[in-house]
Formats: C-alpha cells, structure tokens, sequence
C-alpha cells in the first residue's frame, strides 16, 4: 500500500536559518503529492502541492519538488521566521481518488 | 466561507459514556472525512463520505465507533462506550471533488476520555 516517511522531529532552528524536512513516499502509479501545516490548536491547512513529476510546488516561501526518481517530495524554505514554527506533514493522493496518505508529521521550532 | 467547524472543541469524558463529535463541511462539498491524530500513531483516516454515504470505513477502529452523514452540512462521529484509548484529536475535513484534491480541516476536537 501507499505510504510516506518523513524526517521524525522535532526540527529546531534559529531565526533566519534554512530549512529542510524530507519526504519519501511510496505508492504505485503517478501519485499527487502534499505539504500540510498544522499551526498550534488549528486544523491541517494545505501549504504547497505538485501533481506531476518534476513540478515544483511553492506558497509562502516554501518550496518542494516532484522527484520521481527519488520518489522524493522536500520541503525548504531560505530564511524561516519565528512563525512557520508548526507540524508539517507530507502527503500523497492518487488522481481520481480523493482520500490521503499522510506522513507522521515533523514539527519546527524557530527560535528568535 | 466559516470554512469547515467542528464542535465542541473539547470534550472531556469518563470511560464508559457516550460521545459525539460534529462537523460541518463546507457548502457545497461532496466528500466528508473524519481523522484521529494522536502521538503514537500520527493522523489516522477513519471513514469518509461521499454524498452523504459512508464510502470506506475501513479505518473504524471497532464497532464503539460509528458515524453518520444525514445530510450534505452536518455528520457525526459516536463513540459509546468511550475508553481511555481513544483519547486523540478528531478532525473532520471536507473537499469539493475534482483534480484539485485539496481538503480542508476544521480546528478539531480534542477528546479526554479519563
């Protein structure tokens, strides 16, 4: 069946720093591919996807890019701020079908 | 939109009674889902709905749970008895179909089951 592992947190940065939090999936086919954020006490929120190889999906400064051959989906972003600190999960859909494969999530601290 | 609302937002209970969570999608969202989240096991698909029909319940964790989509704007999800085990974040999401596949979450409710 699908799955997708990310990087077990939590990740702690300074303010400024650059980030990355990977993602590997695997699932037969030509999934799509999602980054949620959870803010604290909220709902998941959509933040970038990609729905086909080698797009690169980007939102707020965030990016990440399709990788097929490294079934890989990582997210970055150059100079994080106090508030992107939150759980990011990774996630995959497959077209036609409307439900998704999480990852475990990885939680980001940024301190200022 | 008020995007998709959950309530209550907390609920603390004693093991052994009922419990019953509410969520509204978004008007004119065809797809309903419910998810636990809880540390051990992250974030769980517990049954979805397709115009108002329960499509896969596979993620149902046994028969204490139960949940129901009476019409388009309002399901519930039911836990009689209640256990300790299933305290957890329960989030409800709903989606308007099509190649987007974009859900949107509603701020959960956060079940304490002593």
């Amino acid at each position: 069946g699908d799955s997708v592992t990310q990087m077990e947190g939590p990740v702690t940065l300074s303010e400024e720093a650059f980030l990355t939090i990977n993602c590997t999936y695997t699932a037969t086919g030509y999934p799509s591919l999602f980054w949620y954020v959870q803010y604290p006490g909220e709902g998941l929120q959509l933040l970038l996807k990609a729905t086909k190889a080698d797009d690169k999906g980007s939102n707020k400064g965030f990016e990440a890019t399709y990788r097929k051959e490294t079934t890989s989906f990582h997210l970055e972003k150059g100079s994080v701020q106090v508030s992107d600190s939150a759980v990011y999960f990774c996630a995959l859909s497959h077209g036609g079908y409307s439900t998704l494969t999480f990852g475990k999530g990885t939680m980001l601290l940024v301190s200022p | 939109d008020a995007g998709v609302i959950q309530s209550p937002r907390h609920e603390v209970t004693e093991m052994g009674q009922e419990v019953t969570l509410r969520c509204k999608p978004i008007s004119g969202h065809d797809y309903l889902f419910w998810y636990r989240q809880t540390m051990m096991r992250g974030l769980e698909l517990l049954i979805y709905f397709n115009n108002n029909v329960p499509i896969d319940d596979s993620g149902m964790p046994e028969d204490r749970f139960s949940a129901k989509m009476p019409n388009a704007s309002f399901s519930t999800l039911k836990i009689q008895p209640s256990e300790p085990r299933d305290s957890a974040v329960y989030f409800c999401a709903s989606y308007s179909g099509g190649a987007k596949n974009i859900q949107y979450f509603g701020a959960g409710t956060r079940l304490s089951v002593l």
